[in-house]
């Protein structure tokens, strides 16, 4: 079945330091990739929908230059942390669907545990 | 906008007992509905889903949920628990467009 990657799984770094976090999907092309956010017992938060060749779309309140998303191909979207502090420190996972299937439901990768020091 | 409500934060159930999680949804149009797994530190994993047609879907582990349109609701169920059930289980409502919208989730503890 369609498998989406998720790389690193766990990033443990220093407070000023930019991350970047990649989402490929393994066996399927996506135009549309999507980045959420976890927070601790909470739900999955949309962060933004990360759109190959264009431009992402972020939710409201999600700061774009703090949180960079490029789709350079159709399997591939990074996700880059830029200047973190420790409130950035979340749990980060991406979904994608095949370009095939006009409705979700999105694969999941196994997400990015984030600690800022 | 679509919004989903899982009203059980935490249910705890004996194995081999029966269970149901509740979902309900508030959307505009007809809903794509979905339930998924996540295990701690883990990815999700989807369960089931429901686009149109029968409204009571199967799923993998053992899983099945209903549709009722009138009541807005998607409740998940399973006849009999096993300990490898204990998870965080998410109801979400998407769009065609991919972006999908998830309730705050029920952890479920498995007694043995």
């Amino acid at each position: 079945g369609a498998v989406v990657s998720q790389h690193p799984s766990r990033v443990i770094c220093k407070s000023g330091t930019s991350v970047k976090i990649e989402c490929r999907s393994l066996d399927f092309q996506a135009t549309t990739m999507f980045w959420y956010r976890q927070f601790p017992k909470q739900s999955l938060m949309l962060m933004a929908t990360s759109n190959e060749g264009s431009k992402a779309t972020y939710e409201q309140g999600v700061e774009k230059d703090k949180f960079l998303i490029n789709h350079a191909s159709l399997t591939l979207s990074t996700l880059t942390v830029t200047s973190a502090h420790p409130e950035d420190s979340s749990f980060y996972i991406c979904s994608a669907s095949p370009r095939t299937e006009f409705i979700s439901p999105q694969h999941f990768g196994d997400g990015t545990r984030l600690s800022i020091l | 906008a679509q919004s989903v409500t899982q009203p059980d934060i935490h249910i705890t159930v004996s194995e081999g007992a029966s269970l149901e999680l509740r979902c309900n949804y508030s959307y505009g149009a007809t809903p794509y509905l979905f339930w998924y797994v996540q295990s701690p530190g883990q990815g999700l994993q989807l369960l089931l889903k429901y686009f149109s047609g029968d409204t009571l879907v199967q799923g993998i582990k053992g899983f099945e949920a209903e549709f009722k349109r009138s009541q807005s609701s998607f409740n998940l169920r399973k006849p009999s628990v096993h300990w490898s059930d204990a998870a965080e289980y998410f109801c979400a409502v998407g769009t065609n467009a991919g972006k999908s919208t998830f309730g705050d989730g029920t952890t479920l503890t498995v007694k043995p």
